[in-house]
């Protein structure tokens, strides 16, 4: 199995721009979570799916935020438009029956100039 | 609010000795803590985890004890490599969803 999957792994744009993270869960998982990495929060849960469908997105920061699901293999977060505070490590990470265990793809690291 | 805290953002340890990393969190709902490692440019990994019904988990050289009426759990590497320097969170599974919580994480150093 490749893994997660996740594409851009770095992504430079400048304030403004519109931004979208793609990633492939590993086949057969059925959770899918959106992860970003800040040195001042750690790991910070933006939003997670359970059968392609969005259960808690609490930690979205702003509207500028939204990610989806439209298929059990397949994900985006889409930032819009994007500042130079969203420049962090972006990561996805799928899970299948057990949450504990979560799998997570090498990331993607985002430049907002 | 942060559940779990890990209240050392690094550690620099000398290669063979003991590396200790530790983890406090709040919620006594807890039931179960993993602990999630990270090299550069990857993804984090499952290392070693333990349940609220032992107070000490052991894989190799890493070992987990947990106090519950602390509500505190470290991560013990012996003999510690270079090969170990990586960034570690302490996580654990939220009560009220199907979701992880995490650590800010410990960047831990192993000088050789």
């Amino acid at each position: 199995d490749a893994g997660v999957i996740q594409s851009p792994r770095h992504e430079v744009t400048e304030m403004g721009q519109e931004v979208t993270l793609r990633c492939k869960p590993i086949s057969g998982h059925n959770s899918l979570f959106w992860y970003r990495q800040t040195m001042m929060r750690g790991l910070e849960l933006l939003i997670y799916f359970n059968n392609n469908v969005p259960i808690d997105d609490s930690g979205m920061p702003e509207d500028r935020f939204s990610a989806k699901m439209p298929n059990a293999s397949f994900s985006t977060l889409k930032i819009q438009p994007s500042e130079p505070r969203d420049s962090a490590v972006y990561f996805c990470a799928s899970t299948g029956t057990s949450v504990n265990e979560q799998f997570f793809g090498p990331g993607t690291r985002l430049t907002v100039l | 609010d942060q559940q779990v805290k890990q209240n050392s953002p690094s550690l620099s340890v000398q290669e063979g000795r003991i590396s200790i990393l530790n983890c406090d969190y709040t919620n006594s709902m807890f039931d179960y803590f993993l602990w999630y490692k990270k090299y550069p440019a990857e993804g984090p990994t499952f290392l070693i985890s333990i349940s609220s019904i032992k107070d000490k988990n052991e894989d190799g050289r890493f070992t987990v004890f947990l106090n519950k009426s602390a509500k505190h759990l470290s991560l013990h590497i012996v003999p510690s490599q270079p090969g170990d320097s990586a960034v570690y969170f302490c996580a654990a599974p939220d009560p009220y969803g199907n979701k992880l919580v995490f650590g800010a994480g410990t960047i831990l150093r192993v000088k050789s």
